[in-house]
């Protein structure tokens, strides 16, 4: 079953708030990574973070790993048209030799102007 | 630099049948990685190709397959098509591999069973 959980499903927010999505796991994540996908397109990965209480930033977008690699989040500041879409968290589980890469099922954003 | 190409684009087959999808990434990329995207379950990882080899896997029965050949094109397998199966099934290719390196997906494939 899905072992990420990511909330909300969905947000509908006014051209110039502020947006955030989390991810929670219920297993220690070795790193976690975000995508956003527009509508009717494809995945396009946003960032990687791997340390534990790594903070990084992409201009408006600043995204976190929790101290315990088990939750993680993506905030926009003040949101543009152009933020609309699905974002996605997915982390990678180590098994053994065996590395899974588990996806939330995704926060999409709407954004009025 | 040509992006990651999947073909073909939309499919349709009964139930029972079996399909074949390729991949073609970003040229000089070595990992291939292939997920499933539906609805109800989002995106699931079904299995991480390098260099010709699988280096790992999702939680996919045996029914789902795949391959990789020496110029990194990957093709995927499922046979004994079911109803369940119809999503869209997508590729993705890194350099060094999902682990480590920016995926680069493709537009997918649109699988559909009747």
């Amino acid at each position: 079953g899905q072992q990420v959980m990511q909330i909300p499903q969905y947000q509908h927010v006014q051209e110039g708030e502020d947006f955030t999505t989390y991810c929670n796991s219920s297993t220690t994540l070795s790193n976690i990574q975000w995508y956003k996908q527009r509508p009717g397109g494809h995945p396009v990965f946003l960032i990687q973070l791997v340390k534990s209480g790594e903070v990084k930033k992409q201009k408006r977008l600043t995204f976190q790993f929790g101290e315990a690699k088990k939750n993680s989040s993506l905030h926009i500041t003040a949101t543009q048209t152009t933020d609309v879409g699905t974002y996605f968290c997915a982390g990678i589980r180590i098994a053994g030799n065996n590395r899974k890469l588990i996806w939330g099922l995704g926060t999409s954003l709407a954004v009025n102007p | 630099k040509a992006g990651v190409t999947q073909t073909p684009r939309y499919l349709i087959k009964t139930r029972g049948q079996q399909v074949t999808l390729s991949c073609s990434p970003i040229s000089g990329h070595r990992s291939v990685s292939w997920y499933q995207q539906t609805p109800g379950q989002g995106l699931q990882f079904l299995f991480e190709y390098f260099s010709e080899t699988q280096r790992n896997k999702g939680n996919f029965p045996g029914r789902f397959s795949g391959r990789q050949f020496s110029n990194s094109r990957s093709e995927m397998n499922v046979s004994t098509l079911e109803l369940g199966d119809s999503a869209l099934y997508l590729c993705a290719s890194s350099f060094s591999g999902l682990l480590t390196d920016t995926q680069y997906f493709g537009p997918g494939t649109r699988l559909t069973v009747l």
